[in-house]
């Protein structure tokens, strides 16, 4: 069983379009996240939800919106694509919130190219 | 602001053991230590997990002296399928702790 599973896993999309990630947890997990990892490999924290809340909003254009319909989902939706937006987003869930203490499961990745 | 250090690239003959060494000068005093590892075109995944002293478990062993101001990951015996960036994390206060920050990994190539 996939334990943080998201879907798609490649997207191949043109400049001004509207797309979505979803990302589903079966761990029973309380906290989630999503992270970008562009072309340089380094993998930067978006958000972080804990029981749908939104707790961690990084330096993000407003164009990316996480949605958290329950606790074990949460998506993100991503308005007017540029070509600066391709990059893997990771969705990743855990317990408890932090690092300390806590272990973060990761899903495999979407694969974003913008054209 | 807590954050670590690492080596950018470290390469290794297969069957030898690697250390990775983190510094976290500005640890917390109730902080743990969390090493990750990322494969080409995979999540990262949690390795091991440590406070003080040494932590092994059946992948790794992590090596932390008394001031807790670095650490070490050992690696016994590195395969090819070793290859992959190993990060260490530590709290970050930035987000009250509750944020999961990645610094730039270490890279470790495995040769045959």
């Amino acid at each position: 069983d996939t334990a943080v599973s998201q879907t798609p896993k490649y997207l191949v999309t043109q400049m001004g379009n509207d797309k979505s990630i979803k990302c589903e947890q079966n761990l029973g997990h309380d906290t989630m996240y999503w992270y970008k990892q562009d072309s340089k490999k380094f993998l930067k924290i978006m958000f972080s939800y804990n029981n749908k809340e939104l707790i961690i909003n990084e330096t993000v254009p407003n164009r990316f919106s996480p949605k958290s319909p329950d606790k074990a989902h949460l998506n993100l939706h991503i308005n007017s694509l540029e070509l600066g937006d391709s990059a893997v987003y990771f969705c990743a869930s855990s317990l408890l919130r932090g690092i300390s203490g806590n272990t973060i499961y990761f899903g495999e990745g979407s694969w974003l190219t913008v054209v | 602001l807590a954050k670590t250090t690492q080596p950018i690239s470290m390469d290794s003959y297969e069957g030898q053991e690697v250390n990775i060494t983190c510094s976290h000068n500005n640890i917390a005093t109730n902080d743990y230590i969390t090493w990750y590892q990322q494969f080409p075109s995979q999540g990262p995944r949690f390795i091991i997990q440590g406070y003080k002293t040494k932590v092994t478990n059946e992948v790794a062993s992590l090596f932390i002296p008394a001031d807790r101001k670095s650490s070490t990951l050992s690696l016994p015996r590195v395969s090819l399928s070793d290859t992959a960036v190993y990060y260490c994390l530590v709290g970050d206060p930035s987000g009250g702790y509750q944020k999961v920050t990645f610094g730039t990994g270490t890279k470790l190539q495995v040769i045959p």
